[in-house]
């Protein structure tokens, strides 16, 4: 049982690539999260899916794009990426409902992006 | 309104003693509020969570305290260990179906031997 892959585990960028990054979960969880986590701001939702083919803005959604097409799999994408873009992005994903006394989200191992 | 705000940044705390980590919201429509650790080069992972019908909830050396009129909750690790070493993230989200969870902005909890 892996949990949450994610790929690549680290990339460098030039400014105004593009790239994308997956997200792979083998749990049969409903809903997948895209974070990013910068030093001392804790982690910030990107965007969000509650299913398969459905999608949702996060807190921080300007500058990426995510799709859903599969269950299993939600993907991250950077159009033209910036220097702001760099940090650390981590996929996480739960049930739909929160019947369990300890519910919470899975995270991937993340994903270390700098753009120069 | 959506905020969880979390304090100390950082904490450095002597092998054995204990460590405290704390944190306020403002919504009260919370109704869930996980701890989440997070080791260097890994993920966050759900640690121990409480609901607010409970002013108490421990897991061997990790206790959560909440206190509803106050809306804070904490973090207390007995016994600490260099093994515990580590982010540390309060959180809180609300509602029976799935919802975002609300990160606090984290702890850096270092144990020194």
């Amino acid at each position: 049982n892996a949990g949450v892959t994610q790929t690549p585990k680290f990339r460098v960028l030039k400014t105004g690539q593009s790239m994308t990054l997956l997200c792979a979960q083998d749990m049969n969880h409903e809903y997948m999260y895209w974070y990013r986590q910068d030093p001392g701001m804790g982690l910030r939702l990107i965007h969000y899916s509650v299913g398969e083919g459905t999608t949702a803005k996060g807190e921080v959604p300007d500058g990426y794009n995510v799709s859903r097409l599969k269950k299993q799999n939600f993907l991250l994408g950077l159009e033209s990426a910036a220097p702001s873009q760099t940090s650390v992005y981590f996929c996480a994903s739960s049930y739909g409902y929160r019947a369990q006394a300890n519910y919470g989200y899975t995270f991937g191992s993340g994903t270390r992006l700098t753009v120069v | 309104q959506q905020q969880v705000k979390q304090s100390p940044q950082s904490l450095i705390v002597q092998k054995g003693g204990i460590s405290i980590i704390n944190c306020a919201y403002e919504n009260t429509a919370f109704d869930y509020f996980p701890w989440y650790q997070q080791f260097p080069g890994k993920g966050p992972a759900l640690l121990i969570a409480i609901r607010p019908d409970v002013s108490e909830k421990k897991e061997g050396r990790f206790t959560i305290s909440f206190n509803k009129s106050a809306k804070q909750f904490s973090l207390h690790i007995m016994d600490s260990q260099p093994g515990d070493s580590a982010t540390y993230f309060c959180a809180a989200s609300m509602g029976s179906s799935a919802s975002k969870i609300i990160f606090g902005s984290g702890t850096r909890l270092s144990i020194r031997p």
